[in-house]
């Protein structure tokens, strides 16, 4: 069974508004880890908001905030005010318990019209 | 330093060959990673070495072969690779595989590798 899914393969925003990414997830275990990485064309995967289980409050860096929602299981990114530069895909992973292995969903390519 | 290097950024290899890809991490991470990713997939996990030894092997083929020589450095050396095998080779590294707060990985840039 997938345990990361992002259902939106593509998607396009117009610079300066906000857009949601969709991760949902499917875990037994009570103690995990949500992560967003953002890969440019360039290939690097660069690390963007973290949000623990046990985390009361959704986490925020800057323009990315994380809706979590854990009765759902959801980890949806919020990027605000978007960039021309924010143009990338975007991949959500869990890291469930101990062994620091991450799993990764299919990601989503984001596009941002001028 | 919050720096992953990867050596070389592109490779090209017959199946012949045997070649290596380097990653080096200077942050003091006791955790390091090896990804293979697939043209518009999410990165596959290959191997994690914890403290210099290795913790998981994802049943990669033996024509993989990774070695940690010390807390910095990460090798995958290559081997009979068939063109399947053509990637983007990803290293990460991270504090410890312990599930800790923000323990994130921090990715390299990779390795472009084309098996002819």
């Amino acid at each position: 069974a997938q345990k990361i899914t992002q259902t939106q393969p593509g998607m396009f925003v117009q610079e300066k508004e906000a857009v949601t990414l969709d991760c949902t997830y499917d875990t037994s275990d009570p103690s995990y880890g949500l992560f967003w990485y953002k890969q440019p064309s360039s290939g690097e995967m660069i690390f963007l908001i973290y949000q623990g289980s046990y985390d009361q409050q959704n986490a925020t860096e800057g323009r990315y905030s994380l809706n979590f929602q854990k009765a759902r299981k959801s980890a949806n990114l919020v990027i605000s005010a978007s960039q021309l530069g924010d143009s990338a895909m975007y991949f959500c992973a869990m890291r469930e318990g101990q062994g620091g292995k991450l799993i990764f969903g299919q990601g989503t390519e984001l596009s941002v019209k001028p | 330093d919050t720096e992953v290097t990867q050596t070389p950024k592109h490779l090209v290899m017959g199946m012949t060959n045997k070649k290596s890809l380097k990653c080096e991490q200077h942050m003091g991470h006791r955790a390091m990673y090896w990804y293979k990713q697939k043209a518009k997939k999410p990165p596959e996990l290959m191997f994690v070495y914890s403290y210099e030894k290795l913790s998981i092997n994802e049943s990669v083929p033996s024509r993989f072969s990774p070695e940690c020589p010390n807390s910095s450095l990460l090798n995958l050396h290559l081997h009979a690779l068939q063109p399947e095998d053509s990637a983007l080779y990803l290293c990460a590294s991270s504090l410890s595989i312990q599930e800790v707060s923000y323990n994130e990985q921090f990715f390299g840039p990779g390795t472009r590798l084309t098996v002819l």
